[in-house]
């Protein structure tokens, strides 16, 4: 069964730190996608970054990476030089595409960036 | 760049009463997505449609719901006479194949009094 673990809830940190957002997933599949998204205080879901099982080279966009660990299955996110926008709930999401497209969330984890 | 498209932003119904939410889909995806997040909760998967029909759906996704296709460019979300437990926002979301591409719309908040 697929199931996404975020196991913090809540993090703060001061503007400026850098922060990783953990994320453990399980799946009986070879082939899934990974995913991240930002949920801002009005609510709408902002696509961060798709990983596809195949490939687990770490991503950098900007202040944002991304570190991925099948020997561990761990998909983490980190935000460095982190800023008061930064502010806002994290899902880590996960898709056994083809054969299952729907998209498993996680619990989410709620980042507060203080000033 | 193109988005899925959901109306209205927030609405608010009396318990008992029948809403349908509404969505537009990216025009050339051909996989429709509705999803569930109960206030300070996760996402949830509701229903997947492809090829005119419900490909699969979730446990939530009971005799309640209906999903639509009515015309070439909408997509619908039916619940029939909700329930105070149906407020929550709604996620359309579609995609040219699979989780290949997937895209959110903004969401419709629903409130049951």
């Amino acid at each position: 069964a697929q199931k996404v673990t975020q196991a913090q809830t809540e993090i703060s940190v001061v503007e400026k730190e850098d922060v990783t957002l953990d994320c453990v997933y399980e799946t009986r599949d070879t082939t899934y996608y990974l995913f991240w998204y930002k949920q801002p205080p009005s609510g709408e879901l902002v696509f961060l970054i798709r990983r596809n099982s195949f490939d687990e080279q770490n991503e950098i966009s900007g202040r944002y990476s991304w570190n991925f660990q099948k020997s561990t299955s761990s998909f983490n996110f980190t935000i460095t030089a982190s800023q008061v926008v930064d502010s806002a709930v994290y899902f880590c999401a996960l898709s056994e595409a083809p054969r299952d497209d729907k998209i498993i969330f996680g619990k989410g984890t709620r980042l507060h960036i203080l000033p | 760049e193109p988005e899925v498209t959901q109306t209205p932003s927030h609405q608010v119904t009396q318990m008992g009463q029948e809403v349908i939410l509404r969505c537009v889909p990216i025009s050339n995806h051909l996989y429709f997505y509705w999803y569930r997040q109960i206030l300070g909760q996760k996402v949830e998967f509701l229903v997947s449609f492809y090829n005119n029909e419900i490909s699969e759906k979730s446990e939530i996704f009971d005799d309640q719901f209906s999903v639509e296709r009515p015309d070439g460019s909408n997509f619908t979300l039916k619940i029939r006479s909700t329930k105070l437990e149906d407020s929550a926002m709604y996620f359309c979301a579609s995609g040219p194949r699979g989780a290949d591409g997937y895209t959110f719309g903004s969401g419709t908040r629903l409130t049951v009094v």
